[in-house]
């Protein structure tokens, strides 16, 4: 039961343009929402997070969007640059609880 | 960001040996670890949550005879997989839970081989 998807593999963006990275979660209990960025043989790094009283958070190049009702959230990175390029892992916690659910990954890379 | 030290990075070890994982938090006290485990092109599976000064949380289908786990103290915790055969290879990641958001932060991950 896969309670946190990404249901697109990759995304090939140009750099300067704007990526969008989508999540779905299933878990209505879910309350915190993360992005981490992993390249390959090393340990994601966190990037931005929110919570579900909120509809958006940014940090810089990356926003996090959250709707509730559609149980979906999104990345946005703008402008897209080639360091962008990595897996990115969208992950989910529920209230109360200390473990986080991962989606699939999205593999990003961004083209010159 | 917090740090978190994984090591080795790499280890290539005989079928029947047993293998241990450090993972240190630098620069906070962590009183619950996690250890992951990530097969190719797959997402991060979690094997198990270790708190300081008690037993570790298996998830269900994790042997937990086989991956011994101790978290003596806030800033260390270790894996060690008792008897390893082929099929354990992998790639096994460490994290670090900081508050007050509980934000998860990781080691760099350990390339387990066994031949």
């Amino acid at each position: 039961d896969q309670q946190v998807k990404q249901n697109s593999p990759s995304l090939s963006v140009q750099e300067g343009r704007i990526s969008i990275l989508n999540c779905d979660y299933t878990n209505s209990m879910f309350d915190y929402f993360l992005w981490y960025k992993k390249y390959p043989a090393e340990g994601p790094t966190f990037l931005i997070s929110i919570s579900s009283i909120k509809d958006k958070n940014e940090d810089g190049r990356f926003t996090v969007f959250l709707n509730k009702s559609a149980k979906h959230l999104s990345l946005h990175i703008v402008p897209s640059q080639p360091g962008d390029s990595a897996v990115y892992f969208c992950a989910a916690k529920d209230q109360g609880a200390q473990k986080l659910v991962f989606g699939q990954g999205t593999r990003l890379t961004i083209n010159p | 960001g917090a740090v978190v030290s994984q090591h080795p990075s790499w280890v290539i070890c005989k079928s029947g040996t047993s293998v241990k994982i450090e993972c240190r938090s630098l620069d906070f006290q962590a009183t619950t670890m996690f250890w992951y485990r990530q097969f190719p092109k797959q997402s991060l599976m979690l094997m198990a949550t270790s708190n300081e000064g008690s037993k570790a949380t298996y998830e269900q289908g994790v042997e937990k005879d086989k991956f011994l786990i101790n978290h003596a103290s806030l800033t260390l915790s270790t894996l060690t997989v008792t008897s390893a055969h082929p099929e354990d290879s992998s790639f096994y990641i460490c994290s670090a839970d900081r508050g007050p958001k509980n934000i998860q932060y990781f080691g760099a991950g350990t390339r387990l081989s066994v031949l």
